[in-house]
């Protein structure tokens, strides 16, 4: 059965720290990573996508990395700010090319940014 | 950047009535879109697969009598909760493939209160 293990399930930073969420599957065959972040009573909102062959991917202060190998990935967030409070959620696409659709969500990090 | 607009983005609305969300890609064809529903602090749950001219398929245990989805064109999906009752109520969010890179996008979610 196709998984998605998010840790921490909440964590609680001082803004301008550092945070790295953890993001383990066991979709197969593996088509992409997604990590979306979601704001309270909002649509979740894409952050980075990555393919098999992309071990690392930017956005701003969002650094995504990628391990096929060991099915792992991490979303490290670079100088926090109160308005990254959100839920960060990791998303798995199974199948392999045009045809891949099927997604497997994690149950998502809460994370909350304190002044 | 797609977007998809999801309309209303909160109704309330009483027992025994039926409520129309409304998902529209607004910059790119979807063949495929998706229905979620989200309870409190737990994550996305898919409740069906929505194909522009045919019938959606339904995820186990989601009644498609009682949550009617149209897919009547390549941009436009809706879903009509039927005979609503306040087990109903909930937040739903829809998502949108690209049919050109099949990236996802996900609307802004949609608050239904059954009073």
């Amino acid at each position: 059965k196709n998984q998605v293990e998010q840790s921490p399930q909440s964590l609680i930073i001082l803004e301008g720290k550092n945070c790295t969420l953890q993001c383990n599957y066991t979709v197969s065959p593996f088509s992409n990573l997604r990590w979306y972040k979601q704001d309270t009573g909002r649509g979740p909102v894409s952050l980075t996508i990555m393919t098999f062959s992309e071990n690392t991917k930017s956005n701003g202060r969002y650094t995504a990395t990628l391990d096929a190998d060991t099915k792992q990935s991490s979303l490290h967030i670079t100088a926090s700010q109160l308005s990254d409070s959100a839920s960060y959620i990791c998303v798995v696409s199974e199948g392999s090319g045009a045809g891949s659709y099927q997604l497997t969500f994690g149950k998502g990090t809460k994370l909350s940014v304190i002044p | 950047g797609a977007v998809v607009s999801q309309h209303p983005s909160r109704v309330i609305c009483k027992s025994g009535t039926s409520v129309k969300i409304e998902c529209r890609s607004l910059d790119f064809q979807a063949t495929t879109m998706f229905w979620y529903r989200q309870f409190p602090k737990k994550s996305l749950m898919l409740m069906a697969t929505s194909n522009e001219g045919s019938k959606a398929t339904y995820e186990q245990g989601v009644e498609k009598d009682k949550f009617l989805i149209n897919h009547a064109s390549l941009t436009l999906s809706t879903l009509t909760v039927t005979s609503a009752h306040p087990e109903d109520s909930s937040f739903y969010i829809c998502s949108a493939r690209n049919d050109r890179d099949y990236g996802y996008t996900f609307g802004s979610g949609t608050r239904l209160t059954v009073v």
